[in-house]
């Protein structure tokens, strides 16, 4: 059963760079069948797409957020990360890892806060 | 790419039946049978209900079904049970390379 775990710190200061990891469980990040990508939640609003990633290291990210977004892929690590750069608090969100199709996310990891506070 | 729109409650008695309406336009509920449907309940991740328009994993209820209108798909849950109370999103495929999906503004479905 594939499973996603993302990690990194949970509080950043404005101005920094939010830094986050996902791990994949169960199955190997190198499946040419999928992609992987970054969803964000803020607090008590809706979803909103990041970016993802192919395992070759093809990028695809969100016009609002490409200028400050990277994901990159370690297949030896079976991991992808997420750096998004010059945070305010309107980043402060839950972040969510997925696995993904064309139109379809599943699973998703159980998503981390971070709050950009100084 | 504005997110679709999705109104903001729907609610409905034990038993009875709902129907979630996702809108979007031409450029991607229109264009795509690519919209799936994932259920949210407090402090959990989103769970996929459907996908490709209609289709159910395995293990999601057959309660729950999907199906799309021109510009619009819709979630419809029936037999409505007190588990269902949770915030319901819709996504679609864009097409676009550079903006290919796009979340619905979410849904909070109440079981009175």
């Amino acid at each position: 059963q594939l499973q996603l775990q993302e990690s990194g710190p949970g509080l950043v200061k404005p101005s920094e760079t939010l830094s986050l990891t996902c791990t994949v469980s169960g199955g190997s990040i190198s499946s040419s069948s999928y992609y992987w990508g970054w969803i964000r939640q803020p607090p008590g609003k809706g979803l909103e797409w990041i970016g993802s990633i192919y395992y070759s290291g093809s990028t695809y990210y969100n016009p609002s957020l490409k200028s400050r977004v990277t994901i990159s892929v370690d297949t030896s690590k079976n991991q992808f990360s997420l750096k998004l750069s010059s945070v305010t608090a309107a980043d402060t969100a839950v972040y969510y890892c997925a696995r993904h199709t064309t139109g379809t996310f599943d699973p998703w990891g159980q998503g981390t806060l971070v709050t950009v506070s100084s | 790419q504005s997110a679709l729109t999705q109104p903001a409650s729907v609610s409905g008695s034990p038993g009875q039946s709902i129907t979630i309406s996702c809108t979007g336009t031409s450029s991607d509920v229109g264009s795509y049978n690519l919209v799936s449907w994932y259920q949210q309940h407090p402090g959990k991740a989103p769970k996929l209900m459907i996908y490709e328009g209609s289709k159910r994993p395995s293990g999601v209820s057959n309660r729950f079904s999907g199906s799309k209108s021109g510009n619009t798909a819709s979630l419809t849950i029936s037999g409505l049970q007190a588990e269902d109370e949770a915030d319901y999103y819709c996504c679609s495929y864009a097409g676009s390379s550079t903006f290919p999906y796009v979340f619905g503004t979410g849904t909070k479905v109440t079981v009175l």
